[in-house]
């Protein structure tokens, strides 16, 4: 009850087209789902956060769209840009505490 | 405005050796929390610590320990290592309140166990 599935586990996009991946957890408990982005030899950074009194969240090129009855949250990236090849993970938690629960990672590549 | 720093950045043990990752805070934070990555996986929580007590602890065994300074810096312990415990060691600070649940994080300490 505890995982948090993300998918797909590596993906190709062209430069300019909209990246998407996607993520589904099972504890109804959580109610903070954040996006952290990682490159190689770095520590992850948050890229985005959503919280489930709202569907969708947008911060420049980044979309989080979040489906409660569903229990799945997704992340957008339009017009995706070789500088956002990356490893993606999605992580759910509950907000009184910062223990966050990773999806297992999706390696991004956007080829020029 | 240094972020969060991590010492060693490498290092290679033997199997049934100790040891110690170090960690310092971004400035201003009080929480520390230390994450285990192992190779194309996601981070897993270790433990967190706050107030100089560990307060929130994943599924890790005794063997994982932790200390956390008065000056909010941080260690982690691994005793009788095993040749899975060849991780990249995440550690991340925030701010007890107020922060939002964002997780700032160091590069990490990679180990690896012979």
């Amino acid at each position: 009850q505890q995982q948090v599935k993300q998918s797909p586990q590596s993906l190709i996009v062209q430069k300019g087209g909209i990246s998407i991946i996607n993520c589904a957890y099972e504890n109804t408990a959580f109610d903070y789902f954040p996006w952290y982005q990682q490159f190689p030899g770095k520590g992850p950074a948050l890229l985005i956060a959503i919280r489930p009194d709202v569907s969708e969240k947008k911060e420049g090129r980044f979309t989080i769209s979040f489906n409660k009855s569903a229990k799945q949250f997704s992340l957008h990236i339009m017009d995706s840009q070789p500088g956002d090849s990356a490893t993606y993970f999605c992580a759910a938690g509950v907000d009184s505490n910062y223990q966050l629960i990773w999806g297992a990672g999706t390696k991004l590549i956007i080829k020029p | 405005d240094a972020g969060v720093t991590q010492s060693p950045t490498h290092l290679i043990k033997t199997r049934g050796q100790q040891v110690t990752l170090r960690c310092s805070p971004k400035s201003g934070h009080d929480t520390v929390s230390w994450y285990q990555q192992a190779l194309g996986q996601g981070p897993q929580f270790i433990f967190q610590y706050y107030e100089e007590e560990e307060r929130q602890r994943g599924n890790f065994p005794d063997r994982f320990s932790g200390h956390q300074f008065p000056n909010y810096s941080s260690e982690l312990n691994v005793n009788a290592l095993l040749l899975g415990d060849s991780a990249l060691y995440l550690c991340a600070s925030s701010p007890r309140f107020g922060g939002g649940g964002e997780l700032f994080f160091g590069e990490g300490s990679r180990l690896t166990v012979l």
